[in-house]
């Protein structure tokens, strides 16, 4: 059965630092999301994805997210200055567009820890 | 504006007990209802859906939901646990347009004793 693939799985950084977290979705899928849980809290949506273009993102994410498919397999969220309360689970999620409820398949997640 | 509630943060039963994991939302307009479950160090898997139609849905693994649209509410059952299940369960919504991005409630925790 087709996967969501996501790399690394865990990421530690220097607050300050840019990080890239990468995601591979499954191939015929059409739209791609990036979401987060902070330890503790709930999945929060942080971007969707389609036709090459933000369709809607959060208040979460400000000027130093930005997302890209540079290739047309892989889906990446970069954050370019990261902060401490960057420090969560970000999950990577597609869906096929198929037009009724818009079932999402979810990667395993990147667990980045900024200090 | 849009939220879903999952009351139950933590449950623990015993196997073979009966499950039921609350689940209510706030949203309007015409939504589309999912559970989740994330058992330990694995990626969310849907457990099951419910878009239109028969209220009762069934899932993987034996569970099932009931939509009450007049309760706003898409609670989980299982009748008879098992220590597998140990996991945690989220309850979804999105709408039945636009971008489909989800809106998750808090989780809840269930550890099944063996």
């Amino acid at each position: 059965e087709p996967e969501v693939t996501q790399t690394p799985s865990h990421q530690v950084t220097q607050m300050g630092q840019e990080v890239i977290l990468r995601c591979v979705p499954i191939s015929n899928h059409l739209y791609f999301y990036w979401y987060r849980q902070i330890l503790g809290q709930k999945v929060e949506f942080l971007v969707s994805f389609y036709n090459n273009e933000i369709s809607e993102k959060s208040e979460i994410f400000d000027d130093q997210f930005s997302v890209e498919r540079p290739d047309g397999s892989n889906f990446t969220l970069k954050i370019r200055s990261t902060k401490l309360e960057d420090s969560a689970m970000y999950f990577c999620a597609s869906g096929g567009g198929a037009g009724v409820g818009e079932t999402q398949y979810f990667g395993p997640g990147t667990r980045l820890l900024v200090l | 504006a849009q939220s879903v509630s999952q009351h139950n943060h933590h449950v623990i039963l015993s196997e073979a007990a009966s499950l039921e994991l609350g689940c209510n939302y706030s949203y309007g307009g015409t939504v589309n209802l999912f559970w989740y479950v994330q058992y330990p160090g694995q990626h969310l898997q849907l457990l099951l859906k419910y878009f239109s139609g028969d209220p009762l849905v069934k899932g993987i693994k034996g569970f099932e939901a009931e939509f009450i649209k007049s309760k706003f509410s898409f609670n989980l059952r299982k009748p008879s646990v098992q220590w597998s299940d140990t996991a945690e369960y989220f309850c979804a919504v999105n709408a039945a347009s636009g971008t489909y991005k989800y809106i998750f409630g808090t989780g809840t925790r269930l550890k099944v004793l063996a």
